[in-house]
């Protein structure tokens, strides 16, 4: 188990350029989660996917995010036509389906700044 | 939909004093309630959880929290902390069955400071 895996760990970009996050949650798990962190605030839900699935996604998820988990195994995040207030900490976790009640394991999470 | 309000922002505690640090929930429906421990620049690391069963839950750590229905509260304690203690601790809740496990809506957080 090297658990859930983020990069990169931090990226600076400048207002309106696009970029591009990713998530490799530990290798059994089949759901995983979406997370965004700002500063002095807790993680607020932003999507998650079952397997290859994407079951739900939050409004904070505007139009310029895109997630997707094409083989049901990584996810990528992106962001276009970043925002300062995108400026966050986006967090991934992963979890099992049919073990019980499986906790969430995060990541260490990606610091974005938008400049 | 559920909400959650930790009711200190910062906890300073000197080391091997107890402490306690409280949540309070709101859901019209049952929950599972968590403690996550965040360090500077990390992820969140689960602490313990409610599930159902005893309302006395154990951790790691040393850390223990009581689920309390009838004042919807989740509040952590440990007996005696150590300066390792020193962290952001977040709790979150999640609406109990259904499809939405996994969708936590967590508490703005609080700082413990354990000083020396």
């Amino acid at each position: 188990d090297t658990g859930v895996s983020q990069n990169p760990r931090h990226k600076i970009t400048k207002r309106g350029q696009n970029v591009t996050f990713r998530c490799d949650p530990i290798s059994e798990h089949n759901r995983l989660y979406w997370y965004r962190q700002t500063l002095g605030q807790g993680p607020e839900f932003l999507t998650y996917f079952q397997n290859e699935a994407q079951l739900e996604k939050s409004r904070l998820l505007s139009d310029r995010f895109s997630a997707e988990r094409p083989k049901g195994s990584f996810s990528t995040l992106e962001i276009q036509r970043t925002e300062q207030g995108d400026s966050a900490m986006y967090l991934c976790a992963s979890s099992i389906t049919g073990q019980g009640i499986s906790p969430l394991h995060f990541g260490n999470g990606t610091r974005l700044t938008v400049t | 939909a559920q909400s959650v309000t930790q009711l200190d922002s910062q906890v300073p505690v000197f080391e091997e004093a107890p402490v306690e640090l409280r949540c309070n929930y709101s859901s019209s429906v049952s929950v599972y309630l968590f403690w996550y421990v965040q360090y500077p620049n990390q992820g969140l690391q689960l602490l313990l959880k409610y599930l159902s069963g005893s309302t006395l839950v154990k951790g790691i750590n040393g850390f223990e929290a009581e689920f309390n229905k009838s004042q919807t509260s989740f509040h952590l304690r440990k007996p005696s902390v150590h300066i390792s203690d020193t962290a952001e601790y977040f709790c979150a809740v999640n609406a109990a069955g259904g499809t939405s496990y996994g969708k936590l809506t967590f508490g703005q957080g609080t700082i413990l400071t354990v000083h020396p």
